[in-house]
């Protein structure tokens, strides 16, 4: 769906549990990015990578955790650590010529 | 870093009518300037970018503005139609990593 696939749409998370959100892209990107965003607010930035093996925090990093073993996959871990984890992830790619292609979501609720 | 504000937080026009959504940023060295539609529960959709060596760039009813010295720039949508109603986001390119500093979106109702 657009070359950039999220898995599950919707994930329900019980208290002290760590989920992990996929995120995969056939567009032979090398970036990738993991967004956050809340109702009536904007995306803030959890991690991002450029290259494979290598990753860097963005601006609200605490409570999750990424890896970036392939170049196609990068993805997310909302650890137990995270006590605010009730929000709509968006992973996003891109190539180089700057625009991101964002991916479908994943709506994640505490439960 | 890079600070981008985006004003106003909710805009609501007469079908036909125009609407103008501004961002301001923070940081000289931000090249590249993205705007994204997002309707309710939906990934955002790139609608039309700006480049800093650029000043406007039109796209049928959208534009784009950039004024590198007052560092803002501005969308805006022409003869506007209900299916224009969205939540819409500016960005400004940070680094060399890509990383982008999102506004914090404009909610814009457009009513028959």
């Amino acid at each position: 769906d657009g070359g950039i696939t999220q898995s599950p749409k919707y994930l329900f998370r019980k208290e002290g549990q760590n989920v992990t959100l996929s995120c995969e892209q056939n567009l032979n990107h090398d970036a990738m990015y993991w967004y956050r965003q809340d109702p009536g607010q904007g995306l803030r930035l959890i991690y991002y990578s450029q290259i494979v093996n290598d990753f860097q925090k963005g601006d609200i990093a605490e409570g999750y955790s990424v890896s970036r073993e392939k170049k196609e996959s990068f993805p997310l871990t909302v650890t137990s650590a995270q006590k605010n984890p009730t929000a709509f992830y968006l992973c996003a790619s891109t190539g180089g010529n700057y625009g991101y292609t964002f991916g479908s979501g994943t709506r994640l609720t505490v439960v | 870093g890079e600070n981008v504000e985006q004003h106003p937080s909710t805009l609501s026009v007469q079908e036909g009518d125009s609407a103008v959504i501004k961002c301001t940023y923070s940081d000289s060295a931000s090249n590249y300037f993205p705007w994204y539609k997002q309707e309710l529960g939906k990934r955002p959709q790139l609608i039309i970018d700006i480049r800093s060596n650029v000043g406007e760039k039109k796209d049928q009813r959208i534009a784009v503005t950039l004024n590198k010295t007052a560092k803002h720039f501005s969308l805006h949508i022409t003869e506007t139609q209900p299916e224009d109603s969205a939540v819409y986001f500016c960005a400004a390119l940070t680094d060399s990593w890509g990383k982008f500093q999102f506004g914090a979106g404009t909610q814009v109702v457009v009513t028959p």
